[in-house]
């Protein structure tokens, strides 16, 4: 069956340009989370949704990032204003249900490189 | 200092070999634990889940000691394909926090 999958996989920005990175996570999952991650780091969480309401935003490293899930289902999370620190692999991942030991189902990432 | 800490490696060992990564955290409150694979330019995909009473699948076994707030995997017979980076993750479980607390990741090159 189809996973979570992402678009683009790969983004090259000029500084200051505005990006929108796309999720579509497995059909019925409730739940979706976006990571970051750096070269060599483990992911760091942005943000997560429960169906479209966004519980979680304390990741989100300035107001330049912002994400959304109107509809419950297909997630973007957009950056303004790029800058070159936001370069890294951004990660998106859902799971149905928010029991303790549910796996979370990773996407392939966008990695976004700015110059 | 990071909430979840990894000896990041990297561990070079030969085919056969036993191997064991060690993983602490530091929010006594972590309620669920896991570890995950990544290879490299891939994302990361769930090893196994860690219980209280430690488990076992095939050649990985885990280990959590929550008095001592670690977390440990084995693996045995180690094969060439076990090469990858071995993320050690956190859970609350509180209210609304959901989010997943990641070490760097310990990376493994098994050898032939």
């Amino acid at each position: 069956g189809a996973g979570v999958s992402q678009s683009p996989r790969y983004k090259v920005a000029k500084r200051g340009q505005d990006v929108a990175l796309r999720c579509d996570p497995i059909s019925g999952h409730v739940s979706l989370f976006w990571y970051q991650q750096a070269l060599g780091q483990g992911p760091e969480f942005l943000t997560y949704f429960q169906n479209e309401a966004q519980l979680d935003k304390s990741g989100l490293p300035s107001d330049r990032f912002f994400a959304e899930r109107p509809e419950g289902s297909v997630s973007t999370l957009k950056i303004q204003r790029t800058q070159q620190e936001d370069s890294a692999v951004y990660l998106c991942a859902s799971n149905v249900l928010l029991v303790p030991y549910n796996e979370q189902f990773f996407g392939p990432g966008t990695r976004l490189t700015v110059l | 200092r990071k909430e979840v800490e990894q000896d990041p490696g990297p561990f070079n060992v030969p085919e056969g070999a036993t191997v064991a990564f060690n993983c602490t955290y530091s929010n006594s409150a972590s309620q669920s634990f896991f570890w995950y694979r990544q290879d490299c330019r891939k994302e990361p995909k769930l090893l196994m889940s860690v219980y209280s009473s430690g488990n076992e699948d095939g050649r990985f076994t885990a280990q959590l000691n929550r008095a001592s707030q670690y977390i440990s995997l084995l693996i045995r017979d180690s094969k060439l394909s076990d090469s990858a980076t071995y993320l050690c993750v956190v859970r609350l479980n509180a209210g609304n926090n959901r989010k997943l607390i990641w070490g760097l990741g310990t990376s493994l090159a098994v050898n032939p």
